[in-house]
């Protein structure tokens, strides 16, 4: 069965640079929410997209901004990078109508800021 | 806002010893699901549970969630070594986001 998925798988960045993550869901699923997880940490959301609308905005900063697309896939764009943001970013794909449904995750994007 | 609180955070264990992880939530949860991380892996969804008093049982592993959907457990029966990993409840807010719990780190000593 067609899974999650996720490009690129890792990325190393110097401070202050941007980078681009992006997240092709499963087929037919039509929302994707993006997480932020921490080396020992658990998966922190981000922010979440309906049907291309943005629909729950959790802990994500200003310097980040995401959409979804027509096609449904979903990019994360971050700026300004800081050593900080150093974690691996999962998006995960439901097809629970924006509701709190069962969550697939992607296998993730391990992003390094030196 | 909504907090999971999930303990404890660490567990050893030997193979063939039973080994439980608790999930509470400051408010009612819409449903709660359980996740499990390998390490160096993503989180794989094991379950969700949705009703009031709801238990599931998949093989050695059972999953209650409380009457007052504010609380959740995984119990696991003699644990083997391919158990190891780390274990998130997550419960469904009122945004249609997941709250997960910190996780519980699982270890199993053959």
């Amino acid at each position: 069965a067609a899974g999650v998925i996720q490009s690129p798988r890792h990325l190393i960045k110097e401070k202050r640079e941007t980078a681009t993550l992006k997240c092709y869901p499963i087929p037919r699923h039509d929302t994707v929410y993006w997480y932020q997880q921490g080396p020992g940490q658990d998966p922190q959301f981000l922010i979440s997209f309906y049907e291309k609308m943005q629909s729950d905005k959790g802990s994500i900063p200003d310097r980040f901004s995401a959409q979804q697309f027509s096609d449904y896939h979903s990019e994360l764009n971050m700026s300004s990078l800081e050593l900080g943001d150093s974690a691996l970013y999962f998006c995960a794909s439901s097809g629970g109508g924006g509701r709190a449904d069962t969550q697939y995750f992607g296998p993730g994007t391990r992003l390094t800021v030196l | 806002g909504q907090q999971v609180m999930q303990i404890p955070q660490y567990q050893h264990v030997q193979e063939g010893e039973d080994f439980t992880t608790y999930c509470n939530s400051s408010t009612t949860l819409s449903n709660i699901q359980w996740y499990k991380q390998r390490p160096g892996g993503h989180p794989v969804f094991l379950i969700q549970l949705v009703k009031s008093g709801e238990v599931k049982k998949q093989k050695r592993l059972t999953f209650q969630f409380g009457e007052a959907k504010k609380n959740s457990s995984l119990h696991i029966t003699a644990t083997q070594t391919t158990d190891v990993g780390t274990y998130f409840c997550a419960g469904g807010g009122s945004q249609g986001n997941l709250i997960f719990g910190k996780g519980t780190k699982l270890s199993v000593k053959p």
